[in-house]
């Protein structure tokens, strides 16, 4: 079966740091990837996605990045953090295409301070 | 622009009783699909239910069931026989056709199931 993996669960920063949450998923090949932050009180806002090695899409232009070296690794990076980057992260994967839905990572609270 | 709209930011409900999550969307697409997703206190997003645009029949999925009105562009979701396990919050979630992969959510109904 497939799985998802995401890490940390929690993580605090200073404004200013560098960031680097990773996602991967087990048990499926050249799976689409996708990054949303959830913001307190919010829906989800797809940040990036990728539909294979190498590609990715950006949806909302902030100072985040994203990064798939791998088929089945997915990484989200920031050079320096802003307060407004505080939110809940989540990683998704689906296969492509058709009408099958995302599956969902377990979240990294990140916290700016 | 796809657009989801849950118009109840909160809803509760008795244990053992009904509720109705609703959900309206705003497309230019005739094929496209929605989906249900659950997100408990811990935080995790789980489906609950999806529906294709082309399928008439609503879809079901135990105790959770849809109500598809595609000329409404209203997608509302039934829980039958409430159990304290239903309390999260209810995204309801538009992704287009084809080679589309986006999906647009709703801003989350919080739902709040009484013993």
């Amino acid at each position: 079966s497939q799985t998802i993996h995401q890490w940390p669960a929690t993580l605090v920063q200073p404004v200013g740091s560098p960031l680097s949450l990773e996602c991967t998923v087990e048990g499926t090949s050249n799976p689409n990837l996708y990054w949303y932050r959830q913001a307190a009180g919010r829906g989800l806002q797809l940040l990036f996605y990728s539909v294979g090695i190498g590609q990715i899409s950006s949806e909302v232009p902030q100072n985040l990045s994203a990064s798939r070296p791998q088929d089945r690794q997915f990484i989200l990076s920031s050079k320096k953090l802003l307060l407004s980057d505080s939110g809940f992260y989540l990683c998704a994967w689906s296969v492509s295409p058709g009408n099958q839905p995302q599956h969902f990572g377990d979240g990294t609270r990140l916290s700016i301070l | 622009a796809q657009t989801v709209t849950q118009s109840q930011p909160e809803m509760s409900v008795q244990e053992a009783e009904t509720v109705t999550l609703s959900c309206t969307y705003d497309t230019s697409e005739s094929d496209y699909y929605l989906f249900w997703y659950k997100q408990p206190p811990s935080r995790q997003m789980i489906l609950v239910i999806r529906q294709e645009a082309y399928k008439q029949q609503n879809a079901t999925e135990n105790r959770f069931s849809v109500n598809f009105q595609k000329a409404a562009k209203s997608f509302s979701l039934k829980i039958s026989d409430s159990q304290l396990g239903d309390a999260a919050m209810y995204f309801c979630a538009y992704r287009g056709g084809g080679s589309n992969y986006k999906l647009t959510f709703g801003k989350g109904t919080l739902l709040t199931v009484n013993p």
